[in-house]
């Protein structure tokens, strides 16, 4: 199953709200996750099952979608939310993420 | 609290083969499945296969099966990783994390990622 994430690369300020988009190929059900991912650091699980948050993760951060088409929204940008994001579906195997949307500070 | 530690960082000649450990601790190491990721330098996350820490069955991705063996040590709570015939390509850091099996819901602890840099 392939995921396709727009946009590769997204620019914006602290307090701007964001949306990254992930499309599957084929239908997924609920078994799609969001990753964070900062430079020499492992990937950090922020949602799973579409829209549930991972426990400490702030709640700015929102999964939605269905299907084959999945968004994640930062409401409000902070400092430290500028960092690669990847879906991930694990509804069958291989499990595939997205190519990443790298979000930088305008 | 539940953690995984990965062995350092490797330097292997293309041809050659690397083995990279992963320790679990802070939960029951049989009780969940571990999984092992790639990230190519520049490239996104790549997954690689799992194995059943309980049993020691295996699946692994098309692109690395004969190249890939996942093994485990119950006694000491480790995972193992080894890819064989190692190309240029092959330089990658490389995660473990803990997840299930089939169809499941995520990846919810990683290890710290490994570099296996292939150079002559």
């Amino acid at each position: 199953i392939q995921l396709t994430q727009s946009p590769s690369f997204l620019s914006a300020s602290v307090g701007d709200r964001v949306t990254i988009t992930c499309r599957a190929s084929q239908g997924i059900s609920s078994y799609l996750a969001w990753y964070q991912k900062k430079l020499g650091k492992a990937p950090n699980l922020l949602i799973y099952a579409i829209s549930t948050l991972q426990s400490g993760v702030p709640s700015r951060f929102r999964g939605s979608g269905s299907g084959t088409e999945f968004t994640l929204t930062i409401s409000s940008l902070q400092p430290e939310d500028f960092a690669t994001y990847y879906c991930q579906q694990l509804n069958s195997y291989p499990i595939t993420f997205g190519q990443g949307t790298r979000l930088e500070i305008k | 609290q539940v953690q995984l530690v990965q062995s350092g960082a490797e330097v292997k000649k293309p041809g050659a083969s690397v083995k990279v450990s992963c320790k679990a601790s802070g939960y029951t190491f049989t009780s969940d499945y571990i999984h092992w990721v790639r990230q190519a330098p520049g490239q996104g996350l790549e997954w690689m296969g799992i194995i059943n820490p309980s049993g020691g069955s295996t699946s692994y991705a098309q692109k690395f099966q004969g190249r890939v063996t996942m093994t485990r040590d119950t006694s000491t709570s480790t995972v193992y990783m080894e890819l064989s015939s190692l190309r240029s390509d092959d330089t990658a850091v490389y995660f473990c994390a803990r997840g299930g099996e089939g169809r499941q819901l995520f990846f919810d602890y990683w290890g710290q990622g490994t570099l296996v840099t292939v150079s002559s």
